[in-house]
């Protein structure tokens, strides 16, 4: 299994565009990434998926390399509900074996 | 859909009594999750299962910990028996496997265990 690295926390304000990194060197051809938003007392939700080059969708952007050894997230004009800790996932989604495990996340706080 | 339905929401205990939690996967997802957070540990998997078929517990802690799944629209996760140090909010999670780009895990509101 690929291991990943995020920052632990991150603060920001309202407005802001706000960019979480998460390293995954030793990532397998056959591995997406994919993040999941968590809010307090509830289970994570899944934001966002993607093999290379950028992904968009309502809530996010993912930007991977091409050598897919790291992958940022970024959520444009955060407000004060994208308070939440942020999970970076790195996993064969289509092999039966293929457990899928939640890293440490990065606390991101948003400030009025 | 209901999505992934757990019960029950909150979990009082005395040590030494056993404890069931319950989940309800959504409808024709063939993978169900359980997972356990604590502060200190993070998000832990503890089991899966693929059809009902357990295919990887090497995350259940110890003896105590078992977890059944009768039927695809059922599953089971027991401690017995329960210790303090069980104390976590228990998530029981699905998802579809497809050729589709954006399979993701589908979470339950999770089970706030308190062992006494």
């Amino acid at each position: 299994l690929a291991k990943t690295t995020q920052p632990i926390s991150m603060d920001s304000y309202e407005g802001q565009e706000v960019n979480i990194t998460c390293s995954h060197n030793n990532i397998a051809t056959n591995d997406y990434i994919t993040w999941y938003q968590q809010f307090p007392s509830q289970g994570p939700r899944f934001i966002i998926q993607g093999y290379k080059t950028k992904v968009t969708n309502e809530v996010a952007s993912l930007f991977i390399p091409a050598d897919r050894k790291s992958s940022t997230l970024s959520l444009p004009r955060v407000s004060l509900s994208d308070t939440a800790v942020y999970y970076c996932l790195v996993g064969d989604l289509y092999s039966s074996a293929s457990k899928i495990i939640f890293g440490s996340g990065t606390r991101l706080s948003i400030r009025p | 859909d209901a999505g992934v339905i757990q019960s029950p929401r909150h979990e009082v205990t005395e040590m030494g009594q056993e404890v069931t939690l319950r989940c309800k996967p959504i409808s024709g997802h063939d993978y169900l999750f359980w997972y356990r957070q604590t502060m200190m540990r993070g998000l832990e998997l503890l089991i899966y299962f693929n059809n009902n078929v357990p295919i990887d517990d090497s995350g259940m802690p110890e003896d105590r910990f078992s977890a059944k799944m009768p039927n695809a629209s059922f599953s089971t996760l027991k401690i017995q028996p329960s210790e303090p140090r069980d104390s976590a909010v228990y998530f029981c999670a699905s998802r579809l496997s497809s050729s589709a780009t954006n399979e993701k895990l589908f979470f339950g509101s999770g089970t706030q265990l308190s062992v006494l």
